[in-house]
């Protein structure tokens, strides 16, 4: 089955600074790769997805990077405010709306 | 509020005790999953439906996980005989294949103690 593995575990950045969040996954065969935030107390909630046929996708100051050769992809926060201070979850899934595969976990420390 | 709910939010019971879990799903959606996760982990798949029909449960932890989702709307997850080790966060999610972005919506969860 598939494996996704997260890094790094905990990342503090200072306020205005950029934040990468690296995932790497073991199926080739998958092709959706969503990315969830989730506040303490609350429901994991959807930031950015992107499928395996864009390398790239945008949106405000959030981007996700996806290399299928490697089979590794990063999201990338820039501008960050400490709103954005959370436990980010990197997916896996063969396509959307099938079973997602969660990586463990990195919790974004924003400070100002 | 529109969004997936469950019921209860808060479990606590004592070991050896049989627990049953709802969730509604966004009204319309129609595949309904469930994870589960434990503290400092991400979310653990353990089976999902599209409608009533469930279309992977190979996934649940044991067999004293059971999930039904009776008339294709909300649906329930059992857990027989709990154990000190099924202490965790019980999520739902809910999607609408049909829509191009196939986002899965998650509920608030039920955390479910075992004494």
């Amino acid at each position: 089955g598939e494996n996704v593995e997260q890094h790094p575990s905990t990342l503090s950045v200072q306020e205005g600074d950029s934040a990468v969040i690296k995932c790497t996954y073991s199926d080739s065969a998958s092709n959706y790769f969503p990315w969830y935030k989730q506040e303490l107390g609350k429901r994991p909630q959807l930031i950015i997805d992107i499928r395996s046929n864009v390398g790239e996708k945008k949106d405000q100051r959030i981007a996700v990077t996806l290399n299928k050769t490697a089979k590794h992809f990063s999201l990338h926060i820039t501008e960050t405010q400490p709103e954005d201070s959370a436990v980010y979850f990197c997916a896996a899934s063969l396509d959307a709306g099938n079973m997602l595969t969660f990586g463990g976990g990195t919790r974004l420390m924003v400070k100002p | 509020d529109t969004g997936v709910s469950q019921d209860p939010r808060h479990k606590i019971t004592k070991r050896g005790q049989n627990v049953t879990f709802r969730c509604d799903p966004i009204s319309e959606h129609n595949r309904l999953y469930w994870y589960r996760q434990t503290l400092g982990q991400g979310p653990e798949f353990l089976t999902y439906f599209q409608n009533e029909a469930q279309l992977e449960k190979s996934r649940l932890l044991s067999d004293r996980f059971s999930a039904e989702r009776p008339k294709g709307s909300f649906s329930t997850l059992e857990i027989q005989r709990t154990e000190q080790g099924d202490s965790a966060m019980y999520l739902c999610a809910s999607s609408l294949v049909r829509q191009a972005t196939y986002e899965q919506y998650f509920g608030p969860g039920t955390r479910l103690t075992v004494t």
